[in-house]
């Protein structure tokens, strides 16, 4: 079983919808979530940082952790087309800041 | 600001050679990770290097080795090349600030082993 499982998607939605993306987790020391955006043919993109349990709003996105559930969300508000990509969840440990445990990604489609 | 830059784009290499990618880190980290990404799949860790040292490694055998270059560059060397080592290969850059700031990437080098 992997330690960051998250919904394989492909989700399509039309445009100006609400898109909930999800990840779990098995490894209670995970303190950092983070969730990158990845256009193809692109390296990840980071969209949104967090640190332990809340939520983190930056415009269009809100990021949320429940480290109690081991359950982290991103939702996307007034999806746009330019949103189509595919959306990767991933997690650290307290320190070393590059090994980071990722998601295998959801493919997100906005419709015009 | 410069980000992350990764060369080349694009390579292809015969089972059983030896190949060098490189990484230039964003202006003001000094940490870098290199990561693989299996079609499909989410990136997965192969090592990290923080003052030209490696200092935490995934699950890849030694074939895979790496060096970081006093202005914090970054080559990643994978000898006898695997079919399976088909991938995309991904460059990270941050700092090393007991693990606050996140990773930023390249766009990575697209390894095709035929």
């Amino acid at each position: 079983q992997k330690e960051v499982e998250q919904d394989p998607g492909p989700l399509s939605v039309p445009e100006g919808a609400i898109v909930s993306l999800n990840c779990t987790y098995s490894n209670s020391a995970f303190q950092y979530f983070m969730w990158y955006r990845q256009y193809s043919r692109k390296g990840p993109e980071l969209l949104m940082y967090t640190y332990s349990s809340g939520n983190k709003e930056d415009g269009r996105f809100t990021a949320q952790v429940d480290k109690s559930s081991k359950y982290i969300s991103l939702f996307i508000r007034d999806s746009q087309p330019s949103d189509s990509a595919t959306y990767l969840c991933a997690m650290r440990k307290e320190t070393n800041a590059g090994k980071s445990t990722f998601g295998d990604g959801t493919t997100l489609t906005v419709k015009p | 600001e410069t980000g992350v830059t990764q060369s080349p784009t694009h390579l292809i290499k015969t089972r059983g050679q030896q190949v060098t990618l490189r990484c230039s880190s964003q202006s003001g980290h000094n940490t870098v990770s290199w990561y693989q990404q299996a079609l499909g799949q989410g990136p997965q860790f192969i090592f990290q290097y923080y003052r030209e040292e490696e200092n935490g490694r995934g699950n890849f055998p030694p074939r895979f080795s790496g060096l970081q270059f006093p202005n914090y560059s970054s080559e990643l060397n994978v000898n006898a090349l695997e079919l399976d080592d088909s991938a995309l290969y991904l460059c990270a850059s941050s700092r090393n600030d007991r693990g606050q700031s996140p990773l930023h990437f390249g766009n990575g080098t697209r390894l095709t082993v035929t």
